[in-house]
């Protein structure tokens, strides 16, 4: 079974509106963390933002928020206020286990087409 | 401000060659790791190294060999190269195995 789920490979926004791309994942482990990276055309990775699974608030920054609902198992990241720059694939991503375990696994990505 | 480096970024090998891709770090890290990813899909972790001297296997490693003599490098060596080994190459370090990883550049790599 897939750990991490992205069940759209593409989605079209348009610049200044909001979108929502889906994540959902599958653990046993109490202590997790998801994360969410973008891949522009370029093809370096970014780091966009954390959710640690004992955090009490949603993650936030700047125009990304994470909307995590723990009992469904998912992790949506939603940006506000599409640019033209936003266009890019995103992967989620979590890492099982506390403190010092556990790497990185990714889902296979959306890609997020912003049009002007 | 260099981060994490990889060189080459782009290459292309025959069937059955051998070569290295190098990877450095400047930012003290102790975690290092190579990723792969395939068109149309996500980074699948090849190597790890959790310190200087300490390397161990990721969910794809045949084909491959790594080594980490210091904190700063972490190479990646192919081995008899093979069609299946085409792919982006991602190197990677963190301070903390839990934190966010940063990223290189990646290493287009074609196998012919």
């Amino acid at each position: 079974a897939q750990k991490i789920t992205q069940t759209q490979p593409g989605m079209f926004v348009q610049e200044k509106e909001a979108v929502t791309l889906d994540c959902t994942y599958d653990t046993s482990d109490p202590s997790y963390g998801l994360f969410w990276y973008k891949q522009p055309s370029s093809g370096e990775m970014i780091f966009l933002i954390y959710q640690g699974s004992y955090d009490q608030q949603n993650a936030t920054e700047g125009r990304y928020s994470l909307n995590f609902q723990k009992a469904r198992k998912s992790a949506n990241l939603v940006i506000s206020a599409s640019q033209l720059g936003d266009s890019a694939m995103y992967f989620c991503a979590m890492r099982e286990g506390g403190g010092s375990q556990g790497n990185l696994i990714f889902g296979k990505g959306t890609k997020l087409s912003v049009k002007p | 401000n260099a981060g994490v480096t990889q060189t080459p970024k782009f290459r292309i090998l025959k069937i059955g060659q051998s070569m290295t891709l190098q990877c450095t770090q400047d930012m003290n890290h102790n975690y290092m790791y190579w990723y792969r990813q395939d068109p149309g899909m996500g980074l699948k972790l090849i190597y790890y190294s959790v310190g200087a001297g300490i390397t161990d296997k990721g969910e794809v490693p045949n084909g491959y060999n790594v080594s980490r003599s210091t904190t700063e490098d972490f190479p990646l060596r192919l081995e008899l190269a093979a069609p299946s080994q085409t792919s982006v190459y991602f190197c990677a370090s963190s301070y903390r195995r839990s934190e966010k990883l940063f990223f290189g550049s990646g290493t287009q790599l074609s196998v012919l």
